[in-house]
């Protein structure tokens, strides 16, 4: 089955304590995303790959980090997380290096809270 | 001003009643517009693309107006399954983003 997967699916932390949400997809896809879901703001993307060893910040990328290496994986890394990252996080992909211009897949979301 | 906003909602309307969403978004220079489906804590999925001619799929009817810069989305002879936030999202401001609206929520009813 194509799907995007995500985990863990829920989380609560500790601020300060390093933390990793993984992502994976079975499409091939070369475009992957991260996107965090906070009431009143929607989404809003944070980082981006067009492919693998390339990726660009988006609109939110403070106090993340990401990295592609693969191109099945695109993990998204919080160093030192802080109370104001608490949210819902997507990965999404999508097929081509024009990937903003085609039909984002989303993966099931983590939601993730950082005491 | 938001790059793309839309009306929160929620739209509250009757099972077979028509309704419409519009969005507007800032970026004059974006080429790709489309409509998601998000229902409750669940990730968004596809509704469908927009196109500059417009395009139709089964009850949903999507527009664009580039001259004023909306998209807008038609629903008709609303089902109860058709409740769920409407996000419009479009590309840009650097090509290879995504914007997302802040999503309208409809709520069919009986």
């Amino acid at each position: 089955e194509a799907q995007v997967t995500q985990n863990p699916r829920y989380l609560i932390t500790v601020t300060g304590k390093k933390l990793t949400v993984t992502c994976s997809q079975n499409m091939n896809h070369e475009y992957m995303s991260w996107y965090r879901q906070d009431p009143g703001l929607g989404l809003r993307q944070i980082y981006y790959s067009m492919n693998v060893e390339v990726t660009d910040k988006g609109d939110v990328p403070e106090g993340y980090k990401v990295s592609r290496k693969e191109k099945r994986n695109f993990p998204l890394i919080l160093e030192s997380p802080s109370p104001n990252q608490t949210s819902l996080y997507f990965c999404a992909s999508s097929g081509n290096r024009r990937g903003s211009y085609n039909e984002q897949f989303f993966g099931p979301g983590t939601r993730l809270t950082v005491l | 001003r938001k790059e793309v906003e839309q009306d929160p909602g929620p739209f509250n309307v009757p099972e077979g009643a028509t309704v419409a969403f519009n969005c507007t978004y800032s970026n004059s220079a974006s080429q790709s517009f489309f409509w998601y489906r998000q229902d409750c804590r669940k990730e968004p999925k596809l509704l469908m693309s927009v196109y500059s001619s417009g395009n139709e799929d089964g009850r949903f009817t999507a527009q664009l107006n580039r001259a004023s810069q909306y998209i807008s989305l038609l629903i008709r002879d609303s089902k109860l399954s058709d409740s769920a936030t409407y996000l419009c999202v479009v590309n840009g401001p650097a090509g290879n983003m995504l914007t997302f609206g802040g999503g309208t929520r409809l709520m069919v009813k009986p």
